[in-house]
């Protein structure tokens, strides 16, 4: 059972590339999260999938698609990548949303210069 | 709209003291509050949370908070602080109105434990 899991890990980019994030759960949880952690700012929500076939904005969703592929896969798109874009993220899932704990998976960090 | 405050982005107390993290939330109607713990390269996990119920809530590696609903408070507390509680802590809230509410969660605490 791996819980929640990431890729890639370790990112770098240059202004105006584009590239996907995945996550992908093992849980069979309904909801899915993606995140940005900031030095000072705690956790961001960007998107989220309350359950699968719906997706609906976060607090910080500017320049960031998302897709739920099926109920274990959820990907986060930068499509031109921005200098403010740098930060760590992290993709989580609960079964019930209004309720229950968010499982993290590892984060990944991502760069762009 | 609620809102979470930890109070002090970073306390540090001795191996062996009392740990306090203080969280605080502004809701009309009381909220589901949680506890994550961040070690460091590594995602969040749960501590313990408060849904109904005892207001003295327990978690894992001896952490416990307590719900004061006068105060509007989540405290976090371990009577002694461990070397490896060294991490960075996270209050966060979800709105216990009904229907999908989205999770808020505070600006995080990191604690230092000194030897």
């Amino acid at each position: 059972n791996a819980g929640v899991t990431q890729t890639p890990k370790f990112q770098v980019l240059k202004t105006g590339q584009s590239m996907t994030l995945q996550c992908a759960q093992d849980m069979n949880h309904n909801s899915m999260y993606w995140y940005r952690q900031d030095p000072g700012m705690g956790l961001r929500l960007i998107y989220y999938s309350a359950s699968e076939g719906t997706t609906d904005k976060g607090e910080v969703p500017n320049g960031y698609n998302v897709s739920r592929l099926n109920k274990r896969e959820f990907s986060l798109r930068l499509e031109s990548a921005a200098p403010s874009q740098t930060s760590v993220y992290f993709c989580a899932s609960s079964y019930n949303p209004s309720t229950d704990t968010q499982y993290f998976g590892p984060g990944t960090r991502l760069t762009v210069l | 709209a609620q809102s979470v405050t930890q109070l002090g982005s970073h306390v540090s107390v001795s191996e062996g003291a009392l740990v306090l993290l203080r969280c605080n939330y502004s809701s009309s109607v009381p909220p589901y509050l949680f506890w994550y713990v961040q070690y460091p390269n590594q995602g969040l996990q749960l501590l313990l949370k408060y849904t109904t119920g005892a207001t003295l809530v327990k978690g894992i590696n001896g952490f416990e908070a307590e719900f004061k609903k006068s105060e509007t408070s989540f405290h976090l507390t371990k009577p002694s602080a461990h070397m490896s509680d060294a991490a960075e802590y996270f209050c966060a809230v979800i709105p216990s109105s009904g229907g999908y509410q989205k999770v808020t969660f505070g600006t995080g605490t990191k604690l230092q434990v000194i030897p």
